[in-house]
C-alpha cells in the first residue's frame, strides 16, 4: 500500500498565482485532514473531510480552499498565492470510527511563495 | 483555549544516555494524546496513543507515560537511529487537534 501520496513534493510560485497540492490514500479512509507546519509552531488544522462531499472549516481555512469528490482525494487548493502561505503542507487520514484513532501522514509539500 | 507545549525544544544525547521528553497540555476534555515521530522531509510517524491518566506504553526503547496535565516520552538508551523530531498532540472532547511545536532530538554515536 502507498498509504497517503502528496503531489508535487516541492512547488515555487508568484505572489497572486493559484495552485492545487493534491492528496490521495488508498486506505479506503473516511477522514482526511490538512495541515501546515510552520518553524517553531505546531501542525495547524486548515480544511478537514468526514467523508465524500463534506468538508469543514479547521483553524487556518483563510485563502484556501477544499472539495472530497471520491473517498480516495482530497485537494487542496490555494487561490491566491501570498508570502505568509510559504509553509510545508501535509495530508493526512483515518479510518472511519471514534474520532481519536492516530491519522496517517503524507510526506508533505513544501511550497515557496515569492 | 487548548494548548500543548512541549519541552524542551532541542535536545542532545550520547549513545546510550537515557532521557525524558516532556508534553504539557491543557484542554477540554482529553480523548486522546498521540505521540508521532518526524523524520527531516517526512512527514509524521505515529507511535503511541494515551487515552487516560496513568496509562503507559512501550515500543522498543521509547515509553509514553501520561498524568492529567502532562506526558513524558522516555527514551532509554538511544542510539543514533532515534535522532528525530518528537511531535505530541492532543484530541479534546470538541474534536479539535492540537499538535505542540515539537522536540529535536539528536543522539551522538
Amino acid at each position: 500500500n502507498a498509504g497517503v501520496t502528496q503531489t508535487p513534493k516541492f512547488q515555487v510560485l508568484k505572489t497572486g498565482q493559484s495552485m492545487t497540492l493534491q492528496c490521495a490514500q488508498d486506505m479506503n479512509h473516511e477522514y482526511m485532514s490538512w495541515y501546515r507546519q510552520d518553524p517553531g509552531m505546531g501542525l495547524r488544522l486548515i480544511h478537514y473531510s468526514v467523508g465524500a462531499g463534506i468538508t469543514d472549516q479547521g483553524e487556518v481555512p483563510n485563502g484556501y480552499n477544499v472539495s472530497r469528490s471520491t473517498t480516495e482525494d482530497f485537494p487542496l487548493r490555494l487561490l491566491s498565492a501570498a508570502p505568509s502561505q510559504t509553509s510545508v503542507y501535509f495530508c493526512a487520514s483515518r479510518p472511519r470510527g471514534p474520532s481519536n484513532q492516530p491519522q496517517h501522514f503524507g510526506d508533505g509539500t513544501r511550497l515557496s511563495i515569492l | 483555549e487548548d494548548q500543548v507545549t512541549q519541552s524542551p525544544e532541542a535536545l542532545r544525547l550520547q549513545e546510550g544516555e537515557s532521557s525524558s521528553l516532556n508534553c504539557s497540555y491543557t484542554v477540554s476534555g482529553l480523548r486522546g494524546l498521540f505521540w508521532y515521530r518526524q523524520d527531516p522531509g517526512k512527514g509524521p510517524e505515529f507511535l503511541f496513543t494515551l487515552y487516560s491518566a496513568g496509562e503507559e506504553k512501550e515500543k522498543e526503547r521509547l515509553k509514553a507515560t501520561l498524568t492529567k496535565k502532562e506526558s513524558f516520552l522516555h527514551i532509554t538508551a538511544p542510539k543514533p537511529e532515534d535522532s528525530a523530531t518528537y511531535l505530541c498532540a492532543v484530541q479534546a472532547k470538541n474534536n479539535d487537534m492540537r499538535f505542540g511545536a515539537g522536540t529535536r532530538l539528536t543522539v551522538k554515536p
